[in-house]
């Protein structure tokens, strides 16, 4: 699996939008990339995914570089309760199905301030 | 739709202990992995489970053990419990088709003394 590259923290005033980098600069033309995130005293939280497109879902959008060597995670109005480490995930997605072994890094911790 | 259940959602064991924990997934996933989540070591893979049968596996001694049973519901077992072995731990479900889509549950804090 390719290594990812995060920021170790982010700061994002509330009503913002908080971006969070990831250079991913090994990926493998079948490997996506994946954005979890974990509240404190939570279990991690899958927010979206992609390939080489960009990508909104109702929790954030995805915007992947043409080289696709970096990603960038978009949350358009943080809240404070999306204070949270973020991490972002390079795997081949087995989408017929089969076994997945998602390896997390340190991730991003995000602070929203209000 | 239920999320994923983990009990006990804490517990203290002693050293050379052996100790069980118990994860429901979401109703319709059959696919269950585990993840142990350390201060130091952060979230590192333990094993997943499909249909009763483990499909993958991490880098853990054979001391770390589980099991998943028809309903879809599985089990790990830790034995002769070492105080490194103190962390959360987590459960994952996931649908079918997209394996990579995990929904984890709230986990189980073991504490080893």
């Amino acid at each position: 699996d390719a290594k990812t590259t995060q920021p170790p923290s982010m700061d994002c005033a509330e009503g913002r939008a908080a971006n969070l980098p990831c250079n991913h600069s090994t990926i493998s033309g079948n490997e996506y990339v994946y954005w979890y995130r974990q509240i404190h005293s939570q279990g991690p939280q899958y927010i979206i995914h992609g390939l080489k497109n960009n990508e909104t879902n109702e929790m954030a959008s995805l915007i992947i570089t043409e080289d696709r060597k970096s990603s960038t995670l978009i949350l358009p109005h943080a809240t404070l309760r999306d204070t949270a480490v973020y991490y972002c995930i390079v795997r081949v997605a087995l989408t017929q199905g089969g076994s997945e072994k998602l390896v997390f890094g340190k991730g991003t911790k995000l602070t929203v301030n209000p | 739709k239920a999320g994923v259940t983990q009990t006990p959602r804490y517990l203290i064991k002693t050293r050379g202990q052996q100790v069980t924990l118990s994860c429901s997934p979401i109703s319709g996933h059959r696919s269950v992995s585990w993840y142990q989540q350390t201060p130091g070591q952060g979230l590192q893979f333990l094993f997943e489970y499909f249909s009763e049968t483990q499909r993958n596996k991490g880098n853990f001694p054979g001391r770390f053990s589980g099991r998943q049973f028809s309903n879809s519901r599985s089990e790990m077992n830790v034995s002769t419990l070492e105080l490194g072995d103190s962390a959360l731990y987590l459960c994952a479900s996931s649908p079918l088709l997209k394996t990579y889509e995990q929904y984890f549950g709230p986990g189980t804090r073991l504490t080893v003394t």
